[in-house]
């Protein structure tokens, strides 16, 4: 079974700061990693996702994340935001397993961008 | 091209009935995943259907059941509701496999039970 821990529910900066939304897992198997954010009354838009290769991957709206297998890691990364970054953001994980998808979610956490 | 369309958006219904919720995805994507969303449970996963077959299962009751039409066009049906099962449902669709294609979500049609 597989699990994701978002450390942070909710993360308020002010604009133009950089901001981490962190992400822990736990598998037993290996995994794809993804990273979600979901605006007000809308559905989840995918950021970035990490299926293998180099662990630091780049996403849409300027964010990026690193993945680090010793930690179990996949924290969520933006050098500098804006207001309109400001929504709940999903740390998602999905076994490996004949193509199929079944993504284990975190809680979220609420990013809040001030100006 | 248009995006995968959820019907219908909101939905009120009372303990005791039943609700069939409708995904529509987008043109050419074979995969559809149902999920619910809450408060308290956060994203949870129901099933998914791949060409008209059920290739993966949530750990949710008896109560909650989907299909897939040949057309790809996917419904999901809750019985003898419960408060519990007031949520936001999201589905999502795929033209291939997880690690060749990004999955699409929805909008989402909230349940509400009283």
């Amino acid at each position: 079974a597989q699990s994701v821990t978002q450390l942070d529910s909710q993360v308020p900066v002010f604009e133009e700061a950089p901001v981490e939304l962190r992400c822990n897992y736990s598998s037993s198997v290996s995994v794809y990693l993804f990273w979600y954010v979901q605006y007000p009354n809308q559905g989840l838009q995918l950021l970035l996702k990490y299926l293998s290769g180099s662990t630091l991957v780049k996403g849409i709206n300027g964010f990026e994340a690193e993945f680090n297998k010793s930690q179990t890691s996949f924290h969520l990364r933006k050098p500098s935001v804006h207001i309109s970054d400001t929504a709940e953001y999903f740390c998602a994980v999905s076994p490996l397993q004949g193509g199929s998808e079944k993504l284990v979610f975190g809680k979220g956490t609420k990013l809040t961008v001030n100006p | 091209k248009a995006g995968v369309t959820q019907t219908p958006r909101y939905l009120i219904k009372t303990r005791g009935q039943q609700v069939t919720l409708s995904c529509s995805p987008i043109s050419g994507h074979r995969s559809v995943s149902w999920y619910q969303q809450t408060p308290g449970q956060g994203l949870q996963f129901l099933f998914e259907y791949f060409s008209e077959t059920q290739r993966n299962k949530g750990n949710f009751p008896g109560r909650f059941s989907g299909r897939q039409f040949s057309n790809s066009r996917s419904e999901m049906n809750v019985s003898t509701l419960e408060l519990g099962d007031s949520a936001l449902y999201l589905c999502a669709s795929r033209w291939g496999t997880v690690d060749q294609e990004t999955q699409y979500f929805g909008p989402g049609t909230r349940l509400l039970v009283l």
